[in-house]
């Protein structure tokens, strides 16, 4: 089993709608991160957790760090926010690396 | 601006080649890491460097090796021992020591077999 989930894998919205993306993870962590992955590969880090919530424009990034899940949503979705969302942790075990979720791969349509 | 800098964009390999792939960075950040992503699964550490002139394993250094002679650039080698290299190779960097801070990622060097 994989130490972080992501759900759904794949999702589809119409613009304008409201979108939530999941990550669960079953190990001990320092802080998690929320990651873009473009269509051409490059990734741009969106937020860094470690509790409460944090907000960046139309993206809120939330953690619970009891129930171990965190969420990414998107607030009046756009075809440009289409792209694969990376939930990554720092285990508390391992320093600076990151483990990685396997992405949830979204696609708005216009 | 900085950044981190991967070349090239597109890479191929013969059987029996090794291959480098390069990557520089700006931020004047103490740790560097290579990553590979292969398709439905998560991006998995190759090696990581979190000084100059030292790295470390990552999960998967089978195939691979890695120097770090200045604080700058970290290149990968992907030798002919690597028998399924075609992947997408992702490089990053972070301040070290400093869990708060994230992680700096390039543009990605895509590899494939001829």
């Amino acid at each position: 089993k994989n130490e972080v989930e992501q759900s759904p894998q794949n999702l589809t919205a119409q613009e304008g709608e409201f979108i939530t993306i999941n990550c669960s993870y079953s190990v001990g962590i320092s802080a998690l991160h929320w990651l873009q992955q473009h269509p051409g590969g490059g990734i741009v880090s969106l937020f860094m957790l470690s509790s409460g919530k944090k907000k960046h424009g139309r993206l809120i990034a939330t953690i619970n760090i009891q129930e171990k899940h965190s969420s990414l949503h998107i607030t009046a979705s756009h075809p440009r926010d289409s792209a694969v969302y990376i939930c990554a942790v720092k285990k508390k075990s391992s320093g600076d690396k990151l483990t990685f979720g396997t992405g949830t791969r979204l696609a708005v349509r216009p | 601006d900085g950044g981190i800098t991967q070349s090239p964009k597109y890479l191929f390999r013969k059987e029996g080649q090794n291959v480098t792939l390069s990557c520089e960075q700006n931020l004047n950040h103490d740790a560097m890491y290579w990553y590979r992503q292969d398709p439905g699964q998560g991006l998995r550490l190759i090696y990581y460097s979190q000084i100059v002139n030292d790295f470390q394993k990552g999960d998967i250094a089978e195939g691979y090796s890695v120097s770090r002679e200045k604080k700058e650039s970290f290149p990968l080698t992907v030798t002919s021992a690597q028998k399924n290299p075609t992947a997408f190779y992702l490089c990053a960097s972070s301040i070290q020591g400093l869990w708060n801070q994230p992680q700096h990622f390039g543009d990605g060097t895509r590899l494939s077999i001829l």
